[in-house]
Formats: C-alpha cells, sequence, structure tokens
C-alpha cells in the first residue's frame, strides 16, 4: 500500500524548534518529489515547501523562507521538516505529499504543531 | 489573501449540480496545470483532478475539471451528501516559484 506517515509534531514554545518525518512505503521515494503542505485551523491549505529527488531544486513559500529546512534521506525513504524560530501562526496540521508527473496524489494524514507558551 | 481565489462557499441539493470556480493570473493557471483536492477536516486531502480535467482512478465520473485562460472550475453532478467537504484549487506559480493553493470552497450540501 502506498502510504505517507507524518510525525515529530507536538506543543513548542514560542521561538522554538521542532523537526517532522514524513516516512514513506509502497513507494520507490527517490523517484517522486516532496511537498510540505500545512492547514491552520479555520484556514485553507497553504503549501510551503517542495523538494527534487535528489535534493538539487528546493523551493519555499515566502511565510517560511528562512526559518524552515527541506530536506530528504532517500536511502530512509524519508522526507523532513526542519522548522526554526517558531511562532503562534505556525500552529497548524502539518502534511507531506508526493509530486512526480501529478502533484499531490498521495498525501499523509497529517501531524499536529502547536506553538504556545 | 490567496491569489487563487475560490468563492467561499457553495450549496445545493442532492442530485444538483455545483460549479467551483478558481481565478488565478498569467503567472499560475495561465501557464501551468490546475489541480483540485477534496478535503475532510481531520482526514488527508484527496486528489480530484489533476493537469486541468484528469480524473484519477476511482474519482466517479461525476466530478469534472475545465480551464480557460486564467480561470479553472470543477464541476460536481448529481451531487450527494458525501461530497459535503472543502475544495481547493492549486496551481503553479511561475512569479513566486512555488505552489498556490486557493483558498478553499465550503460545499454545504443541503
Amino acid at each position: 500500500e502506498v502510504q505517507l506517515v507524518e510525525s515529530g509534531g507536538g506543543l513548542v514554545q514560542p521561538g522554538g524548534s521542532l523537526k517532522l518525518s514524513c516516512a514513506a512505503s509502497g513507494f520507490t521515494f527517490s523517484s517522486y518529489s516532496m511537498n510540505w503542505v500545512r492547514q491552520a485551523p479555520g484556514k485553507g491549505l497553504e503549501w510551503l515547501s517542495y523538494i527534487t529527488t535528489t535534493s538539487n531544486t528546493i523551493y519555499y513559500a515566502d511565510s517560511v523562507k528562512g526559518r524552515f529546512t527541506i530536506s530528504r534521506d532517500n536511502a530512509k525513504d524519508s522526507l523532513y521538516l526542519q522548522m526554526n524560530n517558531l511562532r503562534a501562526d505556525d500552529t497548524a496540521v502539518y502534511y507531506c505529499s508526493r509530486d512526480g508527473t501529478v502533484f499531490g496524489d498521495v498525501w499523509g494524514k497529517g501531524t499536529t504543531v502547536t506553538v504556545s507558551s | 489573501q490567496s491569489v487563487l481565489t475560490q468563492p467561499p462557499s457553495a450549496s445545493a441539493t442532492p442530485g444538483q449540480t455545483v460549479i467551483i470556480s478558481c481565478s488565478g493570473s498569467s503567472s499560475n493557471i495561465g501557464s501551468n496545470y490546475v489541480y483540485w483536492f477534496q478535503h475532510v477536516p481531520g482526514v488527508a486531502p484527496k486528489l480530484l483532478m489533476y493537469k486541468n480535467s484528469q480524473r484519477p482512478s476511482g474519482v466517479p465520473d461525476r466530478f469534472s475539471g475545465s480551464k480557460s485562460g486564467t480561470s479553472a472550475s470543477l464541476a460536481i453532478s448529481g451531487l450527494r451528501s458525501e461530497d459535503e467537504a472543502d475544495y481547493y484549487c492549486a496551481a503553479w506559480d511561475d512569479r513566486v516559484s512555488g505552489r498556490l493553493f486557493g483558498g478553499g470552497t465550503k460545499l454545504t450540501v443541503l
């Protein structure tokens, strides 16, 4: 079964850091680009970042540029999102999604990040 | 405020057809594929339409997509109660080098 499973969410204080992981299974992870997307409470979906198969091309949304870092380990079939200098408005459910010839054909169930003191 | 503009809400009765619009610009919809997603809060988003009008396997043909210029639309015919969800359009934007989502349309089946 093709699957993405996010982990690493939790409660963190403003200014703190958190690293999210996304474990892939059921497909050849190294053949697909990947994305991180989030949904804040009461808000819509927001694209955050994109990484190609070999990590040679990476893009970020302006809202997270300079604070978040996307990375991947193809040997471990895993995608990561290092989040630094977290703010209250980063509180959201964070999803990873697959991006090959088709964007978003596979999504994880999400992991919740709460930024609060 | 999203660069891709969708109506915040839509409603219709079972069996009817509803059309959800998505308006963008030359740097996104005008020059790139449009995707549509169905999202029920608490559940993973589901791809409904890719490359403007292509349905993934398993998506009923009640769902159809189209694109013209800098706008796109998703039509849902034969509306069913289980179609009640949030619907999002998405497209790559060449100007910002990033993926954009519309603000989402909450569909209510009356």
